[in-house]
């Protein structure tokens, strides 16, 4: 299995401003994976983190809005660029250690006043 | 294209009674993976169960069961002797193997509620 941390838990942000959330893994990750849930909704995908290369960002999603860094294999970072009330969702990144498995942080929770 | 469908928005359930939490799906991949999460209040999503689609055996882990039938294309979640603390919201999700991409897709997920 892998332990995986993120920071902020939640948070309070007004519109127009940027959130950058950590992702932080006890292990080293080819793979890393950011997902959206919305309020109510289930997960939808954003991007796919690989270390040296750029993200793959799915579609509906944009690197300007939502850029993504990772820097090494144990680490990520997601930034909610010029938020709306719109992104109010738990953000939560997740790794595959293994192709049978694929574990998720604890998410953050974003709510844009 | 995939597709992960959960009829069961909710579904109540008494303590100690086994349920089943229906999921099909839908894709034309040889090769693919099914998983169970759960998520309770707090919002973290909890790995259940894999069923990979060549294993020839139902997945079992603890009181968590998968009932996979292929050729139906379904893979229902059974949980054995609910307890209170099963109740949560439970997402059944793929990932292809084929093609590239291993996001997973997640179902509409199902409320379940243990009631004493």
């Amino acid at each position: 299995s892998a332990v995986i941390s993120q920071k902020p838990s939640r948070d309070i942000c007004q519109r127009g401003t940027s959130l950058t959330i950590q992702c932080q893994v006890d292990s080293q990750v080819t793979m890393m994976f950011w997902y959206r849930q919305q309020p109510g909704q289930s997960l939808t995908l954003i991007a796919t983190a690989n270390q040296g290369s750029e993200a793959t960002y799915e579609s509906g999603f944009v690197i300007d809005k939502f850029p993504i860094s990772r820097p090494n294999l144990t680490f990520s970072t997601l930034t909610v660029s010029n938020m709306s009330p719109e992104d109010s969702s738990i953000y939560l990144c997740s790794v595959e250690p293994g192709m049978e498995t694929q574990y998720f942080g604890p998410g953050t929770r974003l709510l844009v006043l | 294209a995939q597709k992960i469908t959960q009829t069961q928005p909710g579904m109540f359930v008494q303590e100690k009674e086994a349920v089943t939490l229906d999921c099909t799906y839908d894709t034309s991949d040889p090769s693919y993976g099914l998983f169970w999460y759960k998520q309770p209040s707090s919002g973290e999503m909890i790995f259940l169960i894999y069923q990979g689609s060549y294993d020839q055996q139902n997945a079992t882990e603890g009181r968590y069961s998968l009932n996979f039938q292929k050729a139906r294309k379904s893979a229902n979640l059974v949980i054995s002797a609910s307890q209170l603390g099963d109740s949560a919201m439970y997402f059944c999700a793929m990932r292809r193997y084929t093609g590239g991409g291993n996001k997973l897709t997640f179902g509409t997920g199902t409320q379940l509620k243990v009631e004493l």
